[in-house]
């Protein structure tokens, strides 16, 4: 019963480097999300995935992009880090809109 | 505009000393408030969701309370080890589909 797993935990980027963080659950659920949380700033939403094959954008979008190809995964890329981008970024899963999400144990990405 | 606020921002008690932390929100239209228990390095943890004014749901030393303005989460007798942020959650439309907007949470500090 591993829930919500995120690889990597930690990632140090030189600016303007890619990278593509994995999240992957196991609880069958059809909504994923990704979160960054910064200090003094809570919990943003970045993108989020109503199902398998579907993306939108949530409140941060700009300078990532996400995929959807199978239900259990939902990827988060950077094309070109910026150091604005350093921050911990939280995937989340949830069986509906209205149900509480299932939160991985985050990825602290530093970029330099 | 959706906001969600906490006070205070940190809070220490003694341990069995009872207290509430506060989230007060403006959103159209409330579909759910949820809270969730985030300690450090870690995700946040689901602990309760109210749909309605009046509503009320309890797990061991926490309490949760829902009126149309405000939720309250009242910590009673608390030990160590409830010491964590707390974050309280608001759905919202964003772009319309329904998204969790976060507080900026409490961080409580249970003293032995």
């Amino acid at each position: 019963n591993a829930g919500v797993t995120q690889t990597p935990k930690f990632r140090v980027l030189k600016t303007g480097q890619s990278m593509t963080l994995l999240c992957a659950q196991d609880m069958n659920h059809e909504y994923m999300y990704w979160y960054r949380q910064d200090p003094g700033m809570g919990l943003r939403l970045i993108h989020y995935s109503v199902g398998e094959g579907t993306t939108a954008k949530g409140e941060v979008p700009d300078g990532y992009n996400v995929s959807r190809l199978k239900k259990q995964n939902f990827l988060l890329g950077l094309e070109s880090a910026a150091p604005s981008q350093t921050s911990v970024y939280f995937c989340a899963s949830s069986y509906s809109n209205f149900y509480g999400y299932t939160f991985g144990s985050g990825t602290r990405l530093t970029v330099v | 505009e959706d906001q969600v606020t906490q006070s205070p921002e940190a809070l220490r008690l003694q341990e069995g000393e009872s207290s509430s932390l506060n989230c007060s929100y403006t959103v159209s239209g409330l579909r759910g408030l949820f809270w969730y228990r985030q300690d450090p390095g870690k995700g946040p943890e689901f602990l309760f969701t109210l749909y309605s004014a009046g509503e009320e749901k309890e797990k061991e030393r926490l309490k949760a309370t829902l009126t149309k303005k405000e939720s309250f989460l009242h910590i009673t007798a608390p030990k160590p080890e409830d010491s964590a942020t707390y974050l309280c959650a608001v759905q919202a439309e964003i772009q319309g589909a329904q998204k969790l907007v976060f507080g900026q949470g409490t961080r409580l500090t249970i003293n032995p």
